[in-house]
């Protein structure tokens, strides 16, 4: 699986958007990028996933560059509940289940 | 639906008694995992389960740690014995196969800690 490299902590106003990067320079042409959420004492949360364009749903947008070698989580509207470490994987689609490998994440503090 | 859901929430023992975690996942859920939680090593991946078959377990730390998965409803790691290296929050996920939602549904964790 391709390494990603992700700031250790940023920091958010209530209400801006929060844009999380991540860099995935050696990702191959069949890994998707995923990005959960853990919010303290919590189990880690699925964000959204992508391989080439950009999605968006309810929770979140996320962009990802053409030539894939990074993206960027964006909240719209972060409020304090989005308060939480981001964990950018990048790993190929398995038919029989994905093993997802979590890395040190981003601690996003979204402050009033 | 009810989430997966783990047992003990917590959990407190004394180094070299036997612990048990429990795990029920989504149910029509056919993969299952292990994770365990430190501040040191963060989220480590310790097995997983496809069809209640162990794929899997190079995360698995040593001989102590063992797994089952005895039904698709079912699955407990075992500690035994156990030590204050152990001391961590084990996380349980489960996820549909065949469609890429990419998504592993998380429980809320067994917070175990090893006197």
């Amino acid at each position: 699986d391709a390494k990603t490299t992700q700031p250790p902590s940023m920091d958010c106003a209530e209400g801006r958007a929060a844009n999380l990067p991540c860099n995935h320079s050696t990702i191959s042409g069949n890994e998707y990028v995923y990005w959960y959420r853990q919010i303290h004492s919590q189990g880690p949360q699925y964000i959204i996933h992508g391989l080439k364009n950009n999605e968006t749903n309810e929770m979140a947008s996320l962009i990802i560059t053409e030539d894939r070698k990074s993206s960027t989580l964006i909240l719209p509207h972060a409020t304090l509940r989005d308060t939480a470490v981001y964990y950018c994987i990048v790993r190929v689609f398995h038919n029989a289940g994905n093993m997802l490998t979590f890395g040190g994440g981003t601690r996003l503090m979204v402050k009033p | 639906d009810a989430g997966v859901i783990q047992s003990p929430r917590h959990e407190v023992t004394e180094m070299g008694q036997e612990v048990t975690l429990r795990c029920k996942p989504i149910s029509g859920h056919n993969s299952l995992f292990w994770y365990r939680q430190t501040m040191m090593r963060g989220l480590e991946l310790l097995i997983y389960f496809n069809n209640n078959v162990p794929i899997d377990d190079s995360g698995m730390p040593e001989d102590r740690f063992s797994a089952k998965m005895p039904n698709a409803s079912f699955s407990t790691l075992k500690i035994q014995p156990s030590e204050p290296r152990d001391s961590a929050v084990y996380f349980c996920a489960s996820s549909p196969t065949g469609m890429n939602t990419g998504e592993l549904f998380f429980g809320e964790g067994s917070r175990l800690t090893v006197l």
